[in-house]
């Protein structure tokens, strides 16, 4: 059983930098195909980016493209994720989630991560 | 704007049968059969219910179904209870598009 852990809320200033962590047990972190996913106040989910074995690479969804960074520490398994040039937009619960199937499904959570950009 | 659309709410009685709709394009939802369905309770983090259209993760109840028609996923949940109620977002896989995955905007469903 997968189980994700992902750090405490924070509160930024537009123009900063954030950076979440997602850690990992029940499996290794090479194992698992890690992605994020975001949800405004009162908003729907939107996919940020994640890990794709097919390309083997993480691919990032346009709309934030040269903002994030995601990145992994296999020697914790932990996982993170960098969204710099905040506003006040990005405000938002912040996810990681796993797909175990390679199709984009993603069937283990991280509870959330609050980040709120306020002045 | 979402990319694929779901009604914002629906409801029904105990032990009714709902279904919800989740409508995209050829790119996406009917381009594939990798429409996946979560329950969002208040404060919690998504659930996955379905995933490949109509398969079901171990451990959700067989109350929970999945379809798809063209362009058109559904999601039926039968013998409702008053734990279903919930946010519920649809997805589909799109392909070498980007974002390569797209959600729906959610549905509030209401056990009345």
């Amino acid at each position: 059983q997968v189980q994700l852990v992902q750090s405490g809320a924070e509160v930024k200033k537009p123009g900063a930098s954030v950076k979440v962590s997602c850690k990992v047990s029940g499996y290794t972190l090479t194992e698992l195909s890690m992605h994020w996913v975001r949800q405004a106040p009162g908003k729907g989910l939107e996919w940020m980016g994640g890990f794709d074995p097919e390309d083997g690479e993480t691919i990032y969804a346009q709309k934030f493209q040269g903002r994030v960074t995601m990145t992994e520490d296999t020697s914790t398994d932990t996982a993170y994720m960098e969204l710099s040039s905040l506003r006040s937009e990005d405000t938002a619960v912040y996810y990681c989630a796993t797909d175990s199937g390679g199709w984009y499904l993603f069937d283990y959570w991280g509870q959330g991560t609050l980040v709120t950009v306020s002045s | 704007q979402s990319a694929l659309t779901q009604p914002p709410s629906a409801s029904g009685s105990p032990g009714q049968s709902v279904t919800i709709s989740c409508t995209g394009t050829s790119s996406d939802v009917g381009g594939y059969n990798y429409v996946s369905w979560y329950q969002q309770h208040p404060g919690k983090a998504p659930k996955l219910m379905i995933y490949e259209v109509s398969k079901r993760p171990s451990g959700v109840p067989d109350r929970f179904s999945g379809s798809k028609s063209g362009n058109t996923a559904s999601l039926t949940v039968s013998g409702l209870q008053a734990e279903d109620e919930a946010d519920y977002y649809c997805s589909s896989y799109a392909g070498s598009n980007n974002p390569r995955v797209v959600f729906g905007g959610g549905t509030k469903l209401t056990v009345l």
